[in-house]
């Protein structure tokens, strides 16, 4: 079984819908979350972290962290083609070296 | 502010071949991270360096070998390679290796392809 499971999609939405993109995972000594997004041939993009349970915004984009429930989410208002990419969740233990565990990735498109 | 940066882009070797990655670390950063990252899946923690010292390693066999320069830049080596090596290589950097300190800025990545 995987630390951080994602599911990889396809996701396809309408421009200007909200988008829901979720992971679990099994570990409860991680304490930090992060979401990346990474378009097509490029690196990941460090788009929001969180510690420990609670949400935060930026912007069009929130997200939450559900320690009890190991259950984090990255919501994406008015979607626009530009938010087109894979969406990667990632977390580390926050102690040490930084290593940070990956889900999948999910693929996400926005149509006009 | 210049970003991190890897090279080459692309890479084509065969099985059994030794190949060696490169990467500039963003300005003022003094630690390196490497990850795998499979087509279709999300990226994998090989290891780190910190100050020229290794800080930490995933699961990774140990033809994975890395060094980091007084520059703080950094490659990648891997020995004796096998068409599962094949992936994009990214690598990471960062300042410190406090969460506070540390938040990982990724370049592009090197996609390497064996044959």
């Amino acid at each position: 079984q995987k630390e951080v499971e994602q599911d990889p999609g396809p996701l396809s939405v309408p421009e200007g819908a909200i988008v829901s993109l979720n992971c679990t995972y099994s570990n409860s000594a991680f304490q930090y979350f992060m979401w990346y997004r990474q378009y097509s041939r490029k690196g990941p993009e460090l788009l929001m972290y969180t510690y420990s349970s609670g949400n935060k915004e930026d912007g069009r984009f929130t997200a939450q962290v559900d320690k009890s429930s190991k259950y984090i989410s990255l919501f994406i208002r008015d979607s626009q083609p530009s938010d087109s990419a894979t969406y990667l969740c990632a977390m580390s233990k926050g102690q040490g070296a930084q290593k940070l565990v990956f889900g999948q990735g999910t693929r996400l498109t926005i149509n006009p | 502010e210049t970003g991190v940066t890897q090279s080459p882009t692309h890479l084509i070797k065969t099985r059994g071949q030794q190949v060696t990655l490169r990467c500039s670390s963003q300005s003022g950063h003094n630690t390196v991270s490497w990850y795998q990252q499979a087509l279709g899946q999300g990226p994998q923690f090989i290891f780190q360096y910190y100050r020229e010292e290794e800080n930490g390693r995933g699961n990774f066999p140990p033809r994975f070998s890395g060094l980091q320069f007084p520059n703080y830049s950094s490659e990648l080596n891997v020995n004796a390679l096998e068409l599962d090596d094949s992936a994009l290589y990214l690598c990471a950097s960062s300042f410190g290796t406090s969460w506070n300190t540390g938040t990982q800025y990724f370049g592009p990545g090197t996609r390497l392809t064996v044959l």
